[in-house]
């Protein structure tokens, strides 16, 4: 079964800190994952795009990883800021005869000052 | 550029009344999505258009929701008779084509409650 499991549920950290959000999945065939930032009440914004051979890829202050072996991905905040409070949602494509995304269901982040 | 338009905003229906959402895709863009957000979940695709074909309806609960594109521009998604569960976000996006690869822009939002 497809599936994409993120952790943890929610995370408060304190302004100026780093954090790890972590993306496992089972979407087979494996095409792409991608981070998106959703801030309360407004849809979501995509922030990085990993293909199978690519293992990094950063925007900003937001670096993604991605191991295709293990199946995991994580994204990596650093210097966190009060505008980094959202949540933030790994979404896996998988290309068969027809497309395939699947939604996490999100990490809550708050960034308290 | 202009953003995906949605309206209204918010909704608040009484159970089995009906309700209909309007979205408004960035100029150009062929690919438009219906999705639906349950608090505390990730989006759920509802139904997929490229131009105004249905490319993927297979989450589509058809005996009560409804969607079009007639023109292949602006989209309508409707739902009769509504159920206490349908309370929800429901998201439209769009995209210059289909495939995975390409970014969707999303918009706001219509958040409905169903009392």
């Amino acid at each position: 079964k497809n599936q994409v499991e993120q952790s943890p549920q929610s995370l408060i950290i304190l302004e100026g800190k780093n954090c790890t959000l972590q993306c496992n999945y089972t979407v087979s065939p494996f095409s792409n994952l991608r981070w998106y930032k959703q801030d309360t009440g407004r849809g979501p914004v995509s922030l990085t795009i990993m293909t199978f051979s690519e293992n990094t890829k950063s925007n900003g202050r937001y670096t993604a990883t991605l191991d295709a072996d293990t199946k995991q991905s994580s994204l990596h905040i650093t210097a966190s800021q009060l505008s980094d409070s959202a949540s933030y949602i790994c979404v896996v494509s998988a290309e068969t005869g027809g497309f395939k995304t699947i939604f996490g269901a999100g990490t809550r982040l708050f960034v308290k000052a | 550029e202009a953003g995906v338009a949605q309206s209204p905003r918010y909704k608040i229906i009484e159970k089995r009344q009906s309700v209909a959402f309007w979205c408004n895709p960035i100029s150009g863009h062929a690919t438009l999505y219906w999705y639906q957000q349950i608090l505390g979940q990730g989006p759920k695709l509802l139904i997929q258009f490229q131009n105004n074909g249905v490319v993927d309806d297979s989450q589509l609960p058809k005996d009560r929701f409804s969607a079009e594109r007639l023109k292949g521009v602006d989209s309508t998604l409707k739902i009769q008779p509504a159920k206490l569960e349908d309370s929800a976000v429901y998201l439209c996006a769009s995209s210059p084509r289909g495939g995975t690869k390409n970014i969707q822009y999303f918009g706001a939002g219509t958040r409905l409650s169903v009392l």
